[in-house]
């Protein structure tokens, strides 16, 4: 299996819901990351899990919550959003923090209201 | 941080010609730069990277050329065919433990013009 998978595909929340997006690979990668990406521009990172272990917050609004359960699970919990943070959350992973190569899953499309 | 710079934004190419993308980076301790395509709607998918012990790689029609002194790389498709319409992503990243993080240039939206 060489595919990492997001859930749901599209999201749809008001302001004060509580959600989250899951991603899971099954390729034994070590490290997984979560990206946001608005229309028209590159993936941004927001963070990163080495071995299970956060290792990057690129300052990311607190309202944003990563959990890492094991190797292969990856979530992203969203509470209090705001409109402006509707865009497409792609999950990548890699074999280790340090083996360059990232596959990206289908990414989630959520839209706030 | 890293800085990645990626021209042209848009380029428009007839079908059959070659495509050639240009990046720059700022870190000259960066060591690695892969080259993402993504078609409208679906997942960045890696198409050729390269390592910095490396001054060209070819994969078919794509080839990825680094210029390490200059600190700049590109990528060149061949034989261009309609499928290659897409928007394409070049990155750096200077992958050590705790620095994991791959920048992307701001992409080059491709057309290829039947």
């Amino acid at each position: 299996d060489t595919e990492v998978t997001q859930t749901p595909k599209h999201l749809v929340m008001g302001m004060t819901n509580k959600k989250s997006l899951k991603c899971e690979q099954h390729m034994g990668h070590r490290a997984m990351y979560w990206y946001k990406q608005k229309a028209k521009k590159p993936p941004e990172l927001m963070f990163v899990y080495s071995y299970e272990k956060l290792s990057i917050n690129e300052s990311v609004p607190s309202r944003f919550s990563p959990e890492c359960p094991n190797s292969s699970l990856l979530n992203l919990h969203l509470h209090a959003l705001q409109p402006e943070d509707s865009a497409l959350y792609l999950c990548a992973s890699s074999q280790t923090p340090t083996e360059y190569t990232q596959y990206f899953g289908p990414g989630t499309r959520l839209t706030v209201l | 941080g890293e800085n990645v710079e990626q021209h042209p934004s848009t380029l428009s190419v007839q079908e059959g010609d070659s495509a050639v993308i240009k990046c720059t980076y700022s870190d000259s301790a960066s060591n690695y730069f892969p080259w993402y395509k993504q078609e409208l709607g679906k997942r960045p998918q890696l198409i050729i990277d390269i390592r910095s012990n490396v001054g060209e790689k070819k994969d078919q029609r794509i080839a990825v050329t680094l210029n390490k002194t200059a600190k700049h790389f590109s990528l060149h498709i061949t034989e261009t065919q309609p499928e290659d319409s897409a928007v394409y992503f070049c990155a750096a990243s200077r992958s050590n433990f705790g620095n994991e993080k791959l920048t992307f240039g701001t992409g080059t939206r491709l057309t290829i013009i039947p």
